[in-house]
């Protein structure tokens, strides 16, 4: 089945402790993105990549690491995370940029609580 | 810059009302690309449909039907005859030209709750 798995789905942590959010597609798909989801703010891109090693900044990357080694998988790294933080996160892959007229697939997402 | 503005934050109807979602967007591309995602509230994020912008035609699928007029900028969201199952949040989006890598920019969103 094609899909977007991400896990954990479920994480509470405290401020300041590191924490990875790991995102896996199989379909082969070249762009991979992550999003955050706040109420009355939509979601929003965090880091996006066009292929593997191909990473750049979306509109809110402070506070977030992203790696592309492999195609297939695209972690997001919070190495001191804080308060404000605390949203509910989407990783998503599509063959090509949204751009080019490519829908994107998401995952089941992630909430995440920093207390 | 893209904006998208879903004016509609939570919309409440009785089951077999007809109802509308709005969609307004911004850009000064000529070409781009609009969708609609659904998210029930299990929480994920399903495709509803594309549109690019040259393509005004609306389109029909079931009791869902989406009309888009570049006169007005606007990518509104028609259900016909809702469900109880049609309740979710309701995002529409905008995604500019290939050269803009900085993929898709989504509205609020628009709560949908369909009363029995």
């Amino acid at each position: 089945e094609a899909q977007v798995t991400q896990n954990p789905r479920y994480l509470i942590t405290v401020t300041g402790k590191k924490l990875t959010v790991t995102c896996s597609q199989n379909m082969n798909h070249e762009y991979m993105s992550w999003y955050r989801q706040d109420p009355g703010l939509g979601l929003r891109q965090i880091y996006y990549s066009m292929n593997v090693e191909v990473t750049d900044k979306g509109d809110v990357p402070e506070g977030y690491k992203v790696s592309r080694k492999e195609k297939r998988n695209f972690p997001l790294i919070l190495e001191s995370p804080s308060p404000n933080q605390t949203s509910l996160y989407f990783c998503a892959s599509s063959l090509l940029p949204s751009g080019y007229g490519y829908e994107q697939f998401f995952g089941p997402g992630t909430r995440l609580t920093v207390l | 810059a893209q904006k998208v503005t879903q004016a509609q934050t939570e919309i409440s109807v009785v089951e077999k009302e007809d109802v509308t979602l709005d969609c307004v967007y911004e850009t000064r591309d000529t070409t781009y690309y609009l969708f609609w995602y659904k998210q029930p509230p299990s929480g994920e994020l399903v495709f509803l449909i594309r549109r690019n912008s040259f393509d005004e035609q609306n389109e029909i699928s079931g009791r869902y039907s989406w009309n888009f007029q570049k006169s007005t900028s606007s990518f509104n969201f028609t259900i016909t005859a809702s469900q109880v199952v049609d309740s979710a949040v309701y995002f529409c989006a905008l995604s500019e030209s290939p050269d803009n890598h900085n993929d898709m920019r989504f509205g609020a969103g628009t709560r949908l709750t369909v009363k029995p």
